[in-house]
């Protein structure tokens, strides 16, 4: 069964600082990778995903995410954070087999953004 | 514009007696699913819905149960609940037919037991 791991539990960055989430998996076949994020009191929302193509993928509000096949990583990357960024990420990926999106999360990591 | 709906957003229970926890959706899809998120933890299927066809994870203890009787509506039912089950339960949706499909998740309900 594949699984993913978050290196960081807890990050705290002051602004404008730059910003990588590391996010691995174990799965040897074909992945859909997702991060999600959770902003303070709202609901899980997707970042950004990577599913073929170019392995750099952008999401929103200046996030991107470089998925390197040969060491199953998929870290997420902010040049310059903001206070607003404050929130909860999770990496997650969709192994395939099914024709839907069964997704297994990593264990999430808190960002706390110092004004 | 609430597209994934849950009820109620806290539950308090006792040790033992059966909840139910509801969701709702408006957008349609064909996919929905129940999460557990313990703290600290990551998000963990219990199970999801195809349409009608319900697929429980292997590890999802026999105390969980669902119930779809429709598109818009889908239930998880803990039959008795104990102390290791307060959690987050989130239940999201997807349209189905893609496997890189995005997933859009409701607010979630936090139980407490009692």
């Amino acid at each position: 069964a594949q699984s993913v791991s978050q290196h960081n539990h807890h990050v705290i960055l002051s602004e404008a600082a730059s910003l990588e989430l590391g996010c691995n998996y174990s799965y040897g076949g074909t992945v859909n990778l997702f991060w999600y994020v959770q902003y303070p009191g709202q609901h899980l929302q997707l970042l950004l995903k990577y599913f073929s193509g170019d392995p750099l993928v952008k999401g929103i509000k200046g996030f991107e995410a470089e998925f390197i096949k040969s060491k199953f990583s998929f870290n997420l990357r902010k040049p310059s954070v903001q206070w607003s960024d404050t929130a909860e990420y999770f990496c997650a990926v969709n192994a395939g087999g099914t024709s839907y999106g069964k997704l297994t999360f990593g264990q999430g990591t808190i960002l706390t953004v110092h004004p | 514009d609430a597209m994934v709906i849950q009820n109620p957003r806290y539950q308090v229970t006792q040790f033992g007696k059966p909840v139910t926890l509801s969701c709702s959706q408006t957008l349609n899809h064909n996919v929905m699913y129940w999460y557990q998120q313990k703290s600290s933890q990551a998000p963990k299927l219990l199970f999801h819905y195809y349409d009608k066809d319900f697929n429980n994870e292997a590890d999802t203890p026999d105390n969980f149960q669902s119930r779809r009787p429709n598109t818009s509506f889908c239930f998880l039912d803990i039959r008795s609940p104990g102390l290791g089950d307060a959690a987050m339960y989130l239940c999201a949706t997807s349209r189905g037919g893609q496997v890189e499909e995005t997933q859009y998740f409701g607010p979630g309900t936090r139980l407490l037991v009692l």
